[in-house]
């Protein structure tokens, strides 16, 4: 059974930085691209970073280029996002997820506040 | 980037057939998918390149449609299909539509 499990969240103040991490199991890891994709409060879903299986290549949206970094262990068949430099826009759940290039496991997400 | 349109609800009674829909901004060839999202859940896979069933999915779900014009069938429709909709596409990088309610009468 694939699993995707999610960690890191929680309370951070504009400026400063968290990092998310994502275990996944059930599947051979290395074998796939991952995907970040979060949602604001009662809003929709966006798009936030991808990695390439072998994590030769990472691609972004506009708004987070420069400000989070996407990375994996395929040791430790784990994927991670570093964000920096946080604004209250960036206030949502995270979720990890499969990109086949549409998600087709997704985690039970955790959730990034935003506020001074 | 590729704006997804979708009606921002609807309401049906259990039985009954309901499409979705969602129009792209720009042609997006058959590269559209379909998730099912119930509160406080994380979104679930439907549908795949426009027409193929996930698997495990029930086949009261389909998907048509290209270019930019797509459906989401539900038929019939049950009181467990309750949630929000959404459409996605992967043909220029990767956006999401803003969701359609569903709610059952």
């Amino acid at each position: 059974e694939v699993q995707l499990v999610e960690s890191g969240g929680g309370l951070v103040q504009p400026g400063r930085s968290m990092k998310l991490s994502c275990a996944a199991s059930g599947f051979t890891f290395n074998n796939y691209d991952m995907a970040w994709v979060c949602q604001a409060p009662k809003k929709g879903l966006e798009w936030v970073a991808t990695i390439s299986y072998d994590g030769s290549s990472t691609y972004y949206r506009d708004s987070v280029k420069g400000r989070f970094t996407i990375s994996r262990d395929n040791a430790k068949s784990t994927l991670y996002l570093q964000m920096d430099s946080l604004r209250s826009e960036d206030t949502a759940t995270y979720y990890c997820a499969r990109h086949v290039p549409f998600f087709d496991y997704w985690g039970q997400g955790v959730m990034v506040t935003v506020s001074s | 980037d590729t704006v997804l349109t979708q009606s921002p609800a609807l309401a049906v009674s259990p039985g009954e057939r309901v499409t979705i829909s969602c129009r792209a901004s720009e042609s997006v060839s058959t590269g559209m998918h379909w998730y099912q999202q119930k509160p406080g859940q994380q979104p679930k896979l439907l549908i795949y390149g426009a027409s193929n069933l996930e698997s495990g999915v029930p086949a009261r779900f389909s998907g048509s449609g290209s270019g930019t014009d797509f459906t989401l069938t539900i038929d019939p429709v049950e009181a467990d299909d309750t949630a929000t909709y959404f459409c996605q596409q992967s043909w220029n990088d990767y956006t999401f539509g803003a969701g359609t309610k569903l709610e059952l009468k």
